[in-house]
This record gives C-alpha cells, sequence and structure tokens, in this order.
C-alpha cells in the first residue's frame, strides 16, 4: 500500500513569504506527527494529532507556525511571514496511534529553504 | 532542549568492523526506539524496547535498555557497507495531552567498503 507522502519536495521561498507543507498520511492512520530536522541532525517534535482530540501543539516554536488535519486525513501545516531559521526538512509521519510502543511511519520530507 | 544525546555524532568504519553507539538521558521513557535514516528519506523504525534491561536482537544489530530506562545502546557486529545512514534512537512519553517521542541527536555512521 501507499506509504506517508509530503509535498512538495523541495520549497525554496524568500524570507516574509508564507509556505503550506501538505502531508497524506496512511489511510486508517489516526495519529499524525510533524517535526523538523536540521542537516543531519535528530528531529524537534513540532505537533501532534490524535483522532479528534485537540492537537498537542507544544513543539511549535512560533505563533508564525501552524497546523491542521481535515477529515482526519489529510495535514497541512503553514509557516507564515518566513524566517531564514526556518530552512530545515519539515517530516510527517503517521502511526495507528499505539501509545509509547507507536510506530511511526514517516514521509520523505518537505525541505525548506527560505532565501 | 534536547532530552537524549546521543554518541558518538558522527562515526566512520571498515567494512567488517563492531561498534556501538549510545543513548543517554537524564529522564526515565516509556519506551525506547531505533530507526535508521537514509539521505533523502524520512526515518524507519528498527526496534521498540520497553523494558528496563530488556535485550533485542535483529540480525547483526543488538539493542539495549538501560536498566533504569535512561538510556539505551546500539551495537553492529560486522557492519557492512548497507548499514551506512543516521540513527536516531527516540524516548516515548506519556504527557498531559497524549504521547510524545523526544528524539535523539542522531549518528551518523559512514561504513566503508
Amino acid at each position: 500500500g501507499a506509504g506517508v507522502s509530503q509535498s512538495p519536495s523541495n520549497k525554496v521561498t524568500e524570507k516574509g513569504k508564507d509556505v503550506e507543507l501538505r502531508c497524506d498520511p496512511i489511510s486508517g492512520h489516526t495519529a499524525l506527527y510533524w517535526y523538523r530536522q536540521s542537516l543531519g541532525q535528530g528531529l524537534e517534535f513540532l505537533i501532534y494529532f490524535q483522532g479528534n482530540s485537540a492537537p498537542d501543539k507544544s513543539g511549535l516554536p512560533s505563533d508564525r507556525f501552524s497546523a491542521e488535519r481535515t477529515g482526519g486525513s489529510v495535514s497541512t501545516l503553514t509557516i507564515q511571514r518566513t524566517q531564514q531559521e526556518d530552512s530545515a526538512v519539515y517530516l510527517c509521519a503517521s502511526s495507528l496511534g499505539q501509545g509509547v510502543i507507536d510506530t511511526q511511519y514517516f514521509g520523505p520530507g518537505t525541505r525548506l529553504t527560505v532565501l | 532542549t534536547q532530552l537524549l544525546e546521543q554518541s558518538p555524532q558522527f562515526l566512520s568504519i571498515q567494512e567488517g568492523e563492531n561498534l556501538t553507539v549510545y543513548c543517554n538521558s537524564s529522564s526515565v521513557f516509556s519506551s525506547l526506539q531505533w530507526y535508521r535514516q537514509e539521505p533523502g528519506e524520512g526515518p524507519v523504525l528498527l526496534v521498540t524496547v520497553v523494558t528496563g534491561g530488556e535485550v533485542k536482537k535483529l540480525k547483526r544489530l543488538t539493542f539495549q535498555f538501560g536498566d533504569a530506562r535512561k538510556d539505551s545502546s546500539l551495537h553492529i557486529t560486522a557492519a557492512q557497507p548497507g548499514d551506512t545512514g543516521l540513527y536516531l534512537c527516540a524516548g516515548g512519553k506519556v504527557v498531559s495531552t497524549g504521547n510524545q517521542f523526544y528524539f535523539g541527536t542522531g549518528t551518523s555512521l559512514t561504513v566503508i567498503p
């Protein structure tokens, strides 16, 4: 079956512009995560959706970042007024929502470059 | 704040050598996972351990969860070029808003043929 897909794969934008990153999770997965990864580094948690519960937004670095998940499926991460420090790979993962033993299935990521 | 520190950060070894990667924290985790990530792709889960002192083997890879559930190690025997990649540990915690996974700083492994 299809895995997690993300679009676009690469995005180059100018400082101050808004960007939207899309994530299509695996069908039937109730949990969805967004992470940010700087070059060759570990993952920084951004936001977590589980079913119809309110999302855990505790990892969002500023109010310029927001995310939504429509119909319990597709998710969009929006960054407003982008800054150069926002440049990174943004990874999305989905899972069955099995708690701390959850297997997260990651997409290939969106590489964002802010000039 | 990085809850999990990995060492070494970079490792370059010859094919056939053994290696160990460490994942350390001062926090207790309910679970500890190891992922491998190749360039241009997302991480892929290798193993999940949940019991202090637990050891799991996956072919040439041996994973151990510390007795106090604060640390973990990954040992690779007779490394092969196909083992090359970024290895990430991730600690799972139950928090007020659900579950969170805290990823380590990563270990970049290169196995030279």
